[in-house]
């Protein structure tokens, strides 16, 4: 069966350090891949999605990148951190519906 | 663009009871898809229920169900029977069946989620 994981659970950063965010699927490949932010009282909002390696599409301009180095892996970065980053961060992955993996919460203080 | 709205921020019932959790969405679309998906203090997001939006019976999945008012664009959620385990944060959330390719499938609009808590 296949399974999505994201690394670290939780993340406390101060303002202007780097981060990175790993989703990793097993159990398929070549998946479409996605990166979600929910921000406090706020629903979720799609960042970026991948359809392959090294093919990354954003779906609003923001502070953080995302790169697809393997089949099955999906990174979040960003090289400074700002405060309106902070948020709950989920990597998902599609067949027919959405997965959705356990999410990383980011603090940015 | 499509909005999805959820009113209500917090809701609470009592185990083996009934609640309705409410969904608004804009569209200019006439064929789309409804979900609620629920995310449970363990944090992993699931989904509950799907709603294909040309259907008119409404979607049922075991003590789930849902109110599809297509002309009023609602879509509620009720819970029946409700168990300690459905207490989570549950999110409306809206696919555009216009948008082709595999990540349309990912492609969803999230309203800003209700916490719903069960009290034994």
């Amino acid at each position: 069966s296949q399974t999505i994981h994201q690394w670290p659970a939780t993340l406390v950063q101060p303002v202007g350090s780097p981060l990175s965010l790993e989703c990793t699927v097993e159990g398929t490949s070549n998946p479409n891949l996605y990166w979600y932010r929910q921000a406090a009282g706020r629903g979720l909002q799609l960042l970026f999605y991948s359809v392959g390696i090294g093919q990354i599409s954003s779906e609003v301009p923001q502070n953080l990148s995302a790169s697809r180095p393997q089949d099955r892996q999906f990174i979040l970065s960003s090289k400074k951190l700002l405060l309106s980053d902070s948020g709950f961060y989920l990597c998902a992955w599609n067949h027919q519906e959405l997965f959705f993996g356990e999410g990383s919460r980011l603090t940015v203080l | 663009a499509q909005t999805v709205t959820q009113s209500q921020p917090e809701m609470s019932v009592q185990e083996a009871e009934t609640v309705t959790l409410s969904c608004t969405y804009d569209t200019s679309e006439s064929d789309y898809y409804l979900f609620w998906y629920k995310q449970p203090p363990s944090r992993q997001m699931i989904l509950v229920i799907r709603q294909e939006a040309y259907k008119q019976q409404n979607a049922t999945e075991n003590r789930f169900s849902v109110n599809f008012q297509k002309a009023a664009k609602s879509f509620s959620l009720k819970i029946s029977d409700s168990q300690l385990g459905d207490a989570a944060m549950y999110f409306c959330a809206y696919r555009s069946a216009a948008l082709t390719g595999g990540t349309s499938y990912g492609k969803l609009t999230f309203g800003q989620g209700t916490i719903l808590t069960v009290h034994p």
